[in-house]
């Protein structure tokens, strides 16, 4: 069964600056990654598949690069609207998330 | 845009059965996988599993030991899942979700907005 890692756990950014989370499997999964965000009442929303493929709508602030059992999600200047909890997903796990929280 | 919709009572007893609905509209049910997935409050997502609209696959989780199962009404452009033996552990919001698959990954979207199930009694 495949664990993903996230970290960290909680990442305390400055609205306008870069923001870099990571997600380790603990077997390669290839580029079956994807991420999402999830805000407090609302259910998760995809921003990337095939670990790198930005989902529809998604603003090109977000970007995903990664492959076998390393992974990171940027995003290049926070905006408020960023700031939320974001998790990865390869297959049927997920891992555990981390929050972005305003610095 | 296909919506997708949960459905049922958000109290259910120890030791019964939870039983959810998923509507999809703006949208067909057919030739997509569909997912169950929930949230305990405060903590994060786990899979329960998902069923194929010609309902001949399923797959779960293997940590829920034979609780769950998952059906298909292409007809009614909805599928459902029940969750025998409910305990406190199994408090939580549930969502559905589409599966999309590539030959080498797969995703979830869109999600439904979530419904909260408490086990209480």
């Amino acid at each position: 069964e495949i664990v993903l890692t996230q970290s960290p756990a909680t990442l305390s950014v400055s609205p306008g600056e870069r923001a870099t989370l990571s997600c380790r499997a603990s077997q390669s999964v290839g580029n079956n990654l994807a991420w999402y965000q999830q805000k407090p009442g609302q259910p998760p929303r995809l921003l990337i598949y095939g670990a790198s493929t930005r989902a529809t709508t998604i603003p090109v602030r977000f970007s995903g690069s990664g492959s076998e059992t390393e992974f990171t999600l940027t995003i290049s200047s926070l905006q408020s609207e960023d700031f939320a909890v974001y998790y990865c997903q390869a297959s049927e796990t997920f891992g555990q998330g981390t929050k972005v929280e305003i610095k | 845009q296909v919506q997708l919709q949960e459905s049922g009572p958000g109290l259910v007893k120890p030791s019964e059965t939870l039983s959810l609905t998923c509507t999809v509209s703006a949208g067909s049910i057919n030739n997509y996988y569909w997912s169950w997935i929930r949230q305990p409050p405060g903590k994060g997502l786990e899979w329960i599993g998902y069923i194929y609209y010609t309902g001949n696959i399923t797959k779960f989780n293997s940590s829920l030991k034979g609780r769950v199962s998952i059906s298909v009404d292409p007809s009614k452009n909805q599928f459902s899942l029940n969750l025998t033996s409910v305990t406190s552990a199994d408090t939580a919001v549930y969502y559905c979700a589409r599966r999309l698959r590539r030959p080498t990954f797969s995703w979830f979207a869109p999600w439904g907005r979530g419904t909260l199930v408490t086990v209480s009694s």
